[in-house]
């Protein structure tokens, strides 16, 4: 699986927009970029995925750039509970995949009220 | 149903012993997934159900770790003659398989293992 590279920290201010990058600049072109959160304490959930074009659910944004070397998730309005660390993973998606994931150290997320 | 779940949540264990875990993904998921966790570090891969087959094991899983899932349900982890590297969180995932186009997966809260 292609490899990423995120921050470790960032800061956000509560209700404030935050950009988590993500850089993978050996992405496949059958990789999908997926996003998944850890709030302390808890297992792992999933955010949002994506191919090539920009996506939008309820929790959050994924901006991917044109040639797909990076990523951008964003939340619209971080609040306390957003606080967590965000991984950003590279794998094939079809039905037929096995999708382990590959979880690196991920980007710790803080927000002040 | 209200997701996956794990039994026992914490684990307090001396080195030398066995210990078992359980978990029980979301109804109809035909995958399931072991991870464990140590502190600071994202999850990282042990192994893989597709129904009751066992299709992936990490090289991670030594021969003192065992996992099985009997009757495509419920899965059990065993770590045999425990030792204190062995000490993190265990966690457990399920996706729907080959039913679903996109397979998300969904964690259980994990079995924190503290081997002394």
């Amino acid at each position: 699986d292609a490899k990423t590279t995120q921050p470790n920290s960032m800061e956000s201010n509560e209700e404030e927009p935050v950009h988590l990058p993500c850089n993978h600049s050996t992405i496949s072109g059958t990789d999908y970029i997926h996003w998944y959160r850890q709030l302390p304490s808890q297992g792992p959930e999933y955010v949002i995925h994506g191919l090539t074009s920009n996506v939008n659910n309820r929790m959050a944004s994924l901006a991917i750039a044109e040639d797909r070397k990076s990523s951008t998730l964003i939340l619209h309005r971080a609040t306390l509970r957003d606080a967590a660390v965000y991984y950003c993973i590279l794998r094939e998606n079809y039905g037929g995949s096995q999708g382990n994931l590959i979880f690196g150290k991920g980007t710790k997320l803080s927000v002040k009220p | 149903d209200t997701g996956v779940s794990q039994d026992p949540r914490h684990k307090i264990t001396k080195r030398g012993q066995n210990v078992t875990f359980r978990c029980d993904p979301i109804s109809e998921h035909n995958r399931l997934y072991w991870y464990r966790q140590t502190l600071g570090q994202g999850p990282e891969f042990l192994t893989y159900f597709q129904n009751e087959a066992q299709l992936e094991k990490s090289r991670l899983l030594s021969d003192r770790f065992s996992a099985e899932r009997p009757k495509g349900s419920f899965s059990t982890l065993e770590i045999q003659r425990t030792e204190q590297g062995d000490s993190a969180m265990y966690l457990c995932a399920s996706s729907p398989g080959l039913k679903s186009s996109y397979n998300e997966q969904f964690f259980g809260p994990g079995t924190r293992l503290t081997v002394l």
